[in-house]
């Protein structure tokens, strides 16, 4: 299995930009998670998807962030606008029912 | 009470050590307890994990001691060795049918010295 897919690796964007985070779930993951990686904060979770429900959105920062799923194998995670601040890695991680949780290599997000 | 609380932030052992990183948790509803282990440039990767009817388990050298009394638990790593220097997270999760929550520890950056 190729594991869970993120693109792109790697983002530098301009404050006010609109950034869009990608992420393919391992085939036969129903859960799907959001997390947000920095040096000060760790690993934060922000939003899960459950059979492409959100489950539990409250992680989420503010109304400049959403996430989707649209379908088992695909969810997005937009910013916009984005701002300094939302520099780090977002990691998406999936897992079945009663199983491990795979996390991607991460986006890491520069906004200048 | 959704936190969980990681010491210390780093951690420096000479080969051959143990490294002991601890954690604690508030919630009682928390029922599994993972530790992942992170490389640099790499996503964090499932190390071993411990539910809370058991007080300890061991894999090579990796031992997950469990206190459910004092709501905590601990990695340890036995004679530790250069190749295990990365970034180590406790987590706890509620696990119920169709839904999960992962809450991490801020992180334990280990260095093991030659």
């Amino acid at each position: 299995d190729a594991g869970v897919i993120q693109s792109p690796r790697h983002e530098v964007t301009e404050m006010g930009q609109e950034v869009t985070l990608r992420c393919k779930p391992i085939s036969g993951h129903n859960s799907l998670f959001w997390y947000r990686q920095t040096m000060m904060r760790g690993l934060e979770l922000l939003i899960y998807f459950n059979n492409n429900v959100p489950i539990d959105d409250s992680g989420m920062p503010e109304d400049r962030f959403s996430a989707k799923m649209p379908n088992a194998s695909f969810s997005t995670l937009k910013i916009q606008p984005s701002e300094p601040r939302d520099s780090a890695v977002y990691f998406c991680a999936s897992k079945t029912e009663g199983g491990e949780l795979f996390f991607g290599e991460g986006s890491r997000l520069t906004v200048l | 009470q959704q936190q969980v609380k990681q010491s210390p932030q780093s951690l420096i052992v000479q080969k051959g050590g143990i490294s002991i990183i601890n954690c604690a948790y508030e919630n009682t509803a928390f029922d599994y307890f993972p530790w992942y282990q992170q490389f640099p440039g790499k996503g964090p990767a499932l190390l071993i994990a411990i539910r809370p009817d058991v007080s300890e388990k061991k894999e090579g050298r990796f031992t997950i001691s469990f206190n459910k009394s004092a709501k905590q638990f601990s990695l340890h790593i036995m004679d530790s060795q250069p190749g295990d220097s990365a970034t180590y997270f406790c987590a706890a999760s509620i696990g119920t049918s169709g839904t999960y929550k992962y809450i991490f520890g801020t992180g334990t950056r280990l260095k093991v010295l030659a």
